[in-house]
């Protein structure tokens, strides 16, 4: 299971920070990645970024300047740091286990992140 | 840059119907292609990977096929937990792994 903690409402120009907590396995299984997907409301869904347990990281070159995605495997968990929020960054942001690298075949329950002022 | 198409954006059937959902590339994404679907409040479950794969637990009635820039997504006999929200996601040319806009199938 995957469960996605961290808040939801945020300031223009603010920090969304977002862990997702793993259970079940190990997130340091090297059958798989880690990664977030953010879907607007009402539209569709959009590839944030991905990591694997040794800190490796893929980001999604639109938002590549803004995000930084983290792993702490003691605690089993991983994180989404995206600067500068917008407007246009309000989305339900989900994290899930994924294959190949983007795919992704479990996915957390999603949470809410709304940016206003 | 990837661009994945999906038609019809609504599609709306009967129980029991044929269904039949495409997603075009712009470029070659070999079978590099999954999908998945959604339901309302709900996160995505995969479906299929690989182009015809289906994922673990997925019903035989899905199936998925296709190569290259044309595919498409069947559901053999619709039952009503079918209608939902169908994307396709390429994951050849990653970053990103492009998602289609999405197709609704709605009850008829």
């Amino acid at each position: 299971q995957l469960q996605e903690s961290g808040p939801g409402l945020l300031k223009p120009s603010e920090t969304l920070s977002l862990t997702c907590t793993v259970s079940g396995g190990s997130i340091s299984s090297s059958n798989y990645y880690w990664g977030w997907i953010r879907q607007p409301p009402g539209k569709g869904l959009e590839w944030v970024g991905t990591i694997y347990y040794s800190g490796s990281t893929y980001y999604n070159p639109s938002l590549k300047s803004r995000v930084t995605i983290s792993v702490d495997t003691s605690k089993n968990q991983f994180s989404l740091n995206l600067t500068s929020v917008a407007a246009a960054d309000t989305a339900v942001y989900y994290c899930a286990r994924l294959i190949d690298v983007v795919v992704g075949d479990h996915w957390g329950q999603g949470t809410l992140v709304t940016v206003s002022s | 840059e990837m661009v994945m198409t999906q038609s019809p954006a609504t599609l709306s059937m009967s129980p029991g119907e044929r269904a039949t959902l495409s997603c075009r590339a712009s470029q070659s994404v070999s079978s590099n292609l999954a999908w998945y679907q959604q339901k309302p409040g709900q996160a995505p479950r995969l479906l299929i990977y690989g182009a015809s794969t289906r994922a673990t637990g997925i019903p035989a009635r899905f199936s998925g096929s296709g190569s290259g820039t044309e595919f498409t997504l069947t559901i053999s006999s619709l039952q009503s937990e079918d209608f939902a929200i169908y994307y396709c996601q390429q994951y050849n040319n990653w970053p990103p792994g492009s998602f289609g806009q999405g197709t609704k199938l709605e009850i008829k």
